[in-house]
């Protein structure tokens, strides 16, 4: 079976950095996603790796090292907006799986 | 281009009763899938498919079914509403070409009820 494990809350300062961490468990790894998710919305895609590294996306970062079976999203200069779920999720093969979710609260 | 689409928004079902949310994709993505997501929660995939004609089971594919005859649709069947499918469903598409990011594309969800 699969597993992927996200602390389920973080709290930041708003203009600060905070780091989400996601670890899993799969029978066959292709990649790790990242998904942001406000309140009554639908999931958003913010970045993809494949590759172990850092993949850089504006404000946004992800890091992936497939030999410890982890990686992390990176927020940077933390807005108001930034408020949300983000879920890491897995793709395996064809299938893409997703964790449990943390929640990012910003304080002002 | 109308991106993901699904219908109904909301719907709330008696016990036993069925029915299919639809949805539509416009972006020529062979790759679709179903989600339901609980309150406070991750999204459990229920049902994907690769392409027409193909389809197959995900995490939580008990009391479901879908089918996929054509490349824009993907429609899921609730046969026998129970308490437990209470949930946002949401529907993601995806293309799987070369170099691509395999970003899924959500639609905007149907909030079912079944009580």
């Amino acid at each position: 079976g699969q597993s992927l494990e996200q602390p389920s809350e973080v709290t930041a300062v708003e203009g600060a950095i905070v780091q989400i961490n996601c670890t899993y468990q799969t029978s066959g790894f292709y990649g790790l996603s990242w998904y942001q998710q406000h309140d009554g919305g639908a999931p958003t895609f913010l970045s993809y790796n494949a590759l172990d590294g850092l993949e850089e996306t504006g404000r946004f970062s992800s890091f992936l090292s497939r030999s410890d079976s982890y990686g992390y999203l990176l927020l940077q200069e933390l807005q108001m907006k930034d408020s949300a779920s983000y879920f890491c999720a897995v793709r395996e093969e064809d299938k893409i799986i997703f964790g449990k979710g943390t929640r990012l609260h910003i304080l002002p | 281009n109308a991106g993901v689409t699904q219908t109904p928004k909301f719907r709330i079902l008696k016990i036993g009763q069925s029915m299919t949310l639809q949805c539509a994709q416009d972006m020529n993505h062979n790759y679709m899938y179903w989600y339901r997501q609980d309150p406070g929660m991750g999204l459990k995939l229920i049902y994907y498919s690769v392409g027409a004609g193909i389809t197959d089971k995900g995490e939580v594919p008990n009391g479901y079914n879908v089918s996929r005859s054509t490349t824009e649709d993907f429609p899921l069947r609730l046969e026998l509403a129970a308490p437990s499918q209470t949930s946002v469903y949401f529907c993601a598409s995806s293309s799987r070409l070369a170099g691509e990011a395999y970003e899924q594309y959500f639609g905007p969800g149907t909030r079912l009820t079944v009580t």
